[in-house]
């Protein structure tokens, strides 16, 4: 069965900073996309980044990249040069693409980047 | 609307009560899932429309929850005989299932059981 695993509940950053939050998974199925998802205390969820099993290169987006590490079943999120904008919530979701297209989330890392 | 649009934005109702929950996605996304977030809590997938078939409704909790998407667009999640701790934020998006398929949020219907 598909797991997500996020294992910090919460993450501070000084504004200008590098960041790295957290995110193994579980799944048997060997095609699968890796996602990350903001939510800002208004509650809307922003798609950040993808990562495809079969991508040979590690995504990366502006300030965020995903280093992707299939071997040992990780994804994190690098943010680089925090903001405070960047103050949210961060939950890292995965899709099998065989079976029903199903996507589970993690239960979130809260981030507060520090002025 | 360019978005996915969720009405009612809040709802707050007793217990026992019937309530339904609408979606409207993206024009010309096919696949609508809903999910249910608890505070503090990531996502719980609750149900899967592809067309207009639910293609997974293994996340639904109990036969209380029901949702339908008759005309592959619009989407009412049903909850029967409501508790208190059906309360939450339930969210629906929509895909297009693509090389990324990234999901598009709504910005969800909070309901609160009294």
């Amino acid at each position: 069965a598909q797991k997500i695993t996020q294992t910090q509940p919460g993450m501070f950053v000084q504004e200008k900073e590098a960041v790295t939050l957290d995110c193994t998974y579980d799944t048997s199925d060997p095609s699968y996309g890796l996602f990350w998802y903001k939510q800002p205390s208004s509650g809307e969820m922003i798609f950040l980044i993808y990562q495809g099993s079969y991508d040979q290169q590690n995504a990366t987006e502006g300030r965020y990249s995903l280093n992707f590490q299939k071997a040992r079943k990780s994804a994190n999120l690098v943010i680089s040069a925090s903001q405070l904008g960047d103050s949210a919530m961060y939950f890292c979701a995965m899709r099998e693409v065989s079976g029903t297209y199903k996507y589970i989330f993690g239960t979130g890392t809260r981030l507060k980047v520090l002025a | 609307g360019a978005g996915v649009s969720q009405t009612p934005s809040n709802k707050v109702t007793e217990k026992g009560k019937y309530v339904e929950l609408r979606c409207d996605p993206i024009s010309g996304h096919t696949a609508l899932y809903w999910y249910r977030q608890s505070l503090g809590q990531g996502p719980e997938f609750l149900i899967y429309f592809q067309g207009t078939g639910a293609a997974d409704d293994s996340g639904l909790p109990n036969d209380r929850f029901f949702a339908v998407r008759p005309e592959g667009s619009v989407s009412t999640l049903k909850i029967q005989r409501t508790e208190r701790g059906d309360s939450a934020v339930y969210l629906c998006a929509s895909s297009l299932l693509g090389h990324t398929g990234e999901l598009f949020f709504g910005e969800g219907s909070r309901l609160t059981v009294l």
